[in-house]
């Protein structure tokens, strides 16, 4: 079965320091995975999508993700956080072997403090 | 870009009440799914439908839910006797086809409040 996992309920980073969200994935097959964010009362934005490929993936405001196929991981990163980046991340995976859903991972929510 | 459209972005409904929440897929995508977010917490699948059926649906997608695709552009999810536990954001999604990668789409959410 597909799964993915977020191990951080929370992070927090200053402005201007680099931030890292941690996703792992278990898939059977190729992993089709994605990064959502959620900014307070509003709806799920597509960041960033890894499907094949290069490994380092660059996605939208800056943000890029780091496909590790031995340590079945899917990082999230940012060289330099803005406060406007605090939000709820989900890590996501779709599953190719049913109906194509996307399985969410539980989220982790990103605080960045000016 | 397409978009994903949904109808009401607000929903507030007493228990027991019937309701209906609408989503306007991409207009060439042929896959349409309903999830589910309880206020702050993970999104989870409901349901999956394509050629005017269901093709998958979690164990939270029971009796009192129920989708269609009345027309050729609507999709809709109906709950037929909603509960306090209800209360989610619920979002419609589509996509073009069964590849991962090709144009899987969300809308922006419709907040049901079951009071």
């Amino acid at each position: 079965a597909q799964s993915v996992a977020q191990p951080e309920d929370q992070v927090n980073v200053a402005e201007g320091n680099p931030l890292t969200v941690k996703c792992t994935y278990s898939v059977s097959g190729n992993p089709y995975l994605f990064w959502y964010v959620q900014y307070p009362n509003r709806g799920l934005q597509f960041l960033l999508k890894y499907i094949t490929g290069d490994n380092l993936v660059k996605g939208s405001y800056g943000f890029e993700a780091e496909f590790n196929k031995s340590q079945t991981s899917f990082h999230l990163k940012k060289p330099s956080a803005l406060v406007s980046d605090s939000a709820l991340y989900f890590c996501a995976v779709r599953d190719v072997t049913g109906g194509f859903k996307t399985i969410f991972g539980a989220g982790t929510r990103l605080f960045v403090k000016a | 870009e397409p978009e994903v459209t949904q109808t009401p972005s607000h929903q507030v409904t007493q228990m027991g009440q019937e309701v209906i929440l609408r989503c306007v897929p991409i207009s060439n995508h042929l896959y349409f799914y309903w999830y589910r977010q309880i206020l702050g917490q993970k999104v989870e699948f409901l349901v999956s439908f394509y050629n005017n059926e269901i093709s998958e649906k979690s164990e939270i997608f029971d009796d009192q839910f129920s989708v269609e695709r009345p027309d050729g552009s609507n999709f809709t999810l109906k709950i037929r006797s909603t509960k306090l536990e209800d209360s989610a954001m619920y979002f419609c999604a589509s996509s073009l086809g069964r590849q991962g990668a090709v144009g899987y789409t969300f809308g922006s959410g419709t907040r049901l409040t079951v009071v």
